[in-house]
């Protein structure tokens, strides 16, 4: 089991390109959740998803950010018309679902860089 | 407001000298309380979670609901311990998320 994997690692943007990134979850783990962490702070949260559905969005900004987990393929985190405050590591993690009884599984992280 | 707050960013301690990270949280109801530590160069991952009432690596949380700290103790530091360590908590619905704190900074000294 590979874990959750992220990519890119590192993504360097310039201010209005957009970035795009994708998250696997673990093998058996429906539900995904978007963190983004900005210097010298901690992790907030942005979006829960599980396939084909955004269950709370109430931590992603309203405008340039959305986020999808599609019947098939990673869950991607799109930043449109990205500004230097976007600069950030986004965390992606991933579980079993309701009720929580395993823990959620983080992986490594994508940090963004916007020039 | 549903909050966790970790009031020191960096703790320093010597190598075996006890260690306690603070935790305090803002919770209305009944909430799950976890640790997550990112040792360098590695991801997140879940140190302990105060319904399973284990002590991993010599760690040990009690959540005191009087006092709303969930605060993570050692009694002997090891060099090794040095790492990133988030207080979180979630309600227990099914749709709730977790919310971290900031985050403290442990460093062993030689």
């Amino acid at each position: 089991n590979a874990g959750v994997m992220q990519n890119p690692r590192h993504l360097v943007r310039r201010r209005g390109q957009e970035a795009r990134l994708r998250c696997s979850p673990m093998k058996g783990h429906s539900h995904v959740y978007w963190y983004r962490q900005l210097p010298e702070e901690g992790l907030k949260f942005m979006v829960y998803l599980q396939k084909e559905n955004i269950i709370d969005e109430s931590g992603m900004p309203k405008e340039r950010f959305s986020a999808e987990f599609p019947k098939e393929g990673p869950s991607i985190l799109r930043i449109q018309q990205v500004v230097r405050g976007d600069s950030a590591a986004y965390f992606c993690a991933s579980d079993k679902g309701p009720g929580r009884t395993d823990t959620q599984y983080f992986g490594p992280g994508t940090r963004l860089t916007v020039l | 407001a549903q909050r966790v707050t970790q009031p020191e960013k960096l703790l320093s301690v010597f190598k075996g000298a006890p260690v306690e990270l603070k935790c305090n949280y803002s919770y209305s109801g009944s909430p799950e309380l976890f640790w997550y530590v990112q040792y360098s160069r590695q991801r997140l991952q879940l140190l302990l979670r105060h319904i399973s009432r284990e002590s991993i690596k010599g760690f040990t949380a009690d959540l005191n609901k009087g006092e709303t700290s969930f605060h993570l103790k050692k009694p002997f530091a090891q060099e090794e311990d040095s790492a990133m360590y988030y207080c979180a908590l979630s309600g227990r619905g099914r749709d709730d998320k977790i919310i971290f704190g900031k985050g403290t900074r442990l460093h062993i000294l030689p």
